[in-house]
Formats: C-alpha cells, structure tokens, sequence
C-alpha cells in the first residue's frame, strides 16, 4: 500500500532563516505530487504541483520554491523565511492513472519568529 | 472561475442529526468532486468522492449528493457521531498539464453534540 511521509513534523524558524521541508512517497511509482499550505483556520492553497522528475508547476508567486530530485520525493525550500510563511504544509499524492483521487501527508507545521 | 464556496462556516449539531454541507462552483470543466475530513494537526483525509455523471454517491453514513445543472454539491453525513466532529473541506479538480489541479473550499468546522 501507499504511504507518505512528511519532516519534520514541526519547526520553529527566525525570520530571515532558509526553509527545507521534505516529501516522500512509498509504494507508488511516477506518483504526481503537491504541496498546500493551509493557514490557521483557513483552506488549503495550492503552492506547486509536479508530473515528474525536475518538472515543477508553481501556483503563486512567492518567497518559496520546490524541487523534485526523485520519483518520489518532493521538497519544498525557501532561502529566507518571512513571518507570512508561518502555516501548515501539506504534501500531497495522486497515482499517474488513478481515478483522482489525492491523498494527503502529515503535514509539518511552521512557526516563522 | 476557479472557486469553490461552501458553506456553512460551521455547524453544530446533535448526535443523531444529519448535518449537511453545500458547495458550489462555476467551472463546468470541473471534473471530480472529493470531500476531505480533517482532525486539528492532522492532514486531510479522502472521505469520499462523486464524477458528474453520478447525481449520488452513498459510502457507509456518508453521501454526496450532486447537481450538475446547479453546479452544486453536497455532503449528508447520516446518523451523525461525536467522532464525525472535524473540519470538512469540498474541492473541485481539473484536469491540466497532464495532472489534475484541485481547488478547495474554505472548509466547515462541524461539531456533534453527545
């Protein structure tokens, strides 16, 4: 079966500080892969969205970047972490040929200080 | 284009009841429907999902129920439970560059009263 994993689980960063969150999947291969932030109380925004190896989408500017250096792994990164960058991350995973249905990570949450 | 608006924000309800959240879109290129169930800290979870070919889609004590000519969906969630309390989120995917991109609802924080 499929599962994903996401680290860390939580972290707390100073303003001005880089950012590496990391994403993977198991039990899948050629998975397309997401990430979301989800901002306290609130819904889930679409940051990048990736079909393949090197190949990333991004859906709103902003300070963050993602990469895809596997099949299955995903990270997102920043070099300088803003306070608006405080939220919790979602990654998520979608099978090459499913019916559509994404299923989503753990999640990591970030407090920017 | 490309929103999605549910509602209610939130919703309280007794054990027993049938609470029932709504969303609507504007995309007709929309083209799979999930709903996602969410405990605090924890990532969202596929509850259950419905195409626009289907006007219901019934999975245990859960069932969308959808409106292609309205573009409107809904959750039932029946028999309702203290443990069904959570924020439920609809969404609306779309078929692009090869994948599918997925728009969210603001969510709806549901709690069952004992």
């Amino acid at each position: 079966s499929q599962t994903i994993h996401q680290w860390p689980a939580t972290l707390v960063q100073p303003v001005g500080s880089p950012l590496s969150l990391e994403c993977t999947v198991e039990g899948t291969s050629n998975p397309n892969l997401y990430w979301y932030r989800q901002a306290a109380g609130r819904g889930l925004q679409l940051l990048f969205y990736s079909v393949g190896i090197g190949q990333i989408s991004s859906e709103v500017p902003q300070n963050l970047s993602a990469s895809r250096p596997q099949d299955r792994q995903f990270i997102l990164s920043s070099k300088k972490l803003l306070l608006s960058d405080s939220g919790f991350y979602l990654c998520a995973w979608r099978g090459p040929s499913g019916a559509g249905e994404q299923y989503f990570g753990p999640g990591t949450r970030l407090t920017v200080t | 284009q490309q929103q999605v608006k549910q509602s209610p924000q939130s919703l309280i309800v007794q054990k027993g009841g049938i609470p029932i959240i709504n969303c609507a879109y504007e995309n007709t290129a929309f083209d799979y429907f999930p709903w996602y169930q969410q405990f605090p800290g924890k990532g969202p979870a596929l509850l259950i999902a419905i195409r626009p070919d289907v006007s219901e889609k019934k999975e245990g004590r859960f069932t969308i129920s959808f409106n292609k000519s309205a573009k409107q969906f809904s959750l039932h969630i029946m028999d309702s439970q203290p443990g069904d309390s959570a924020t439920y989120f609809c969404a609306a995917s779309i078929t692009t560059s090869g994948t599918y991109k997925y728009i969210f609802g603001t969510g709806t924080r549901l709690k069952v009263l004992a």
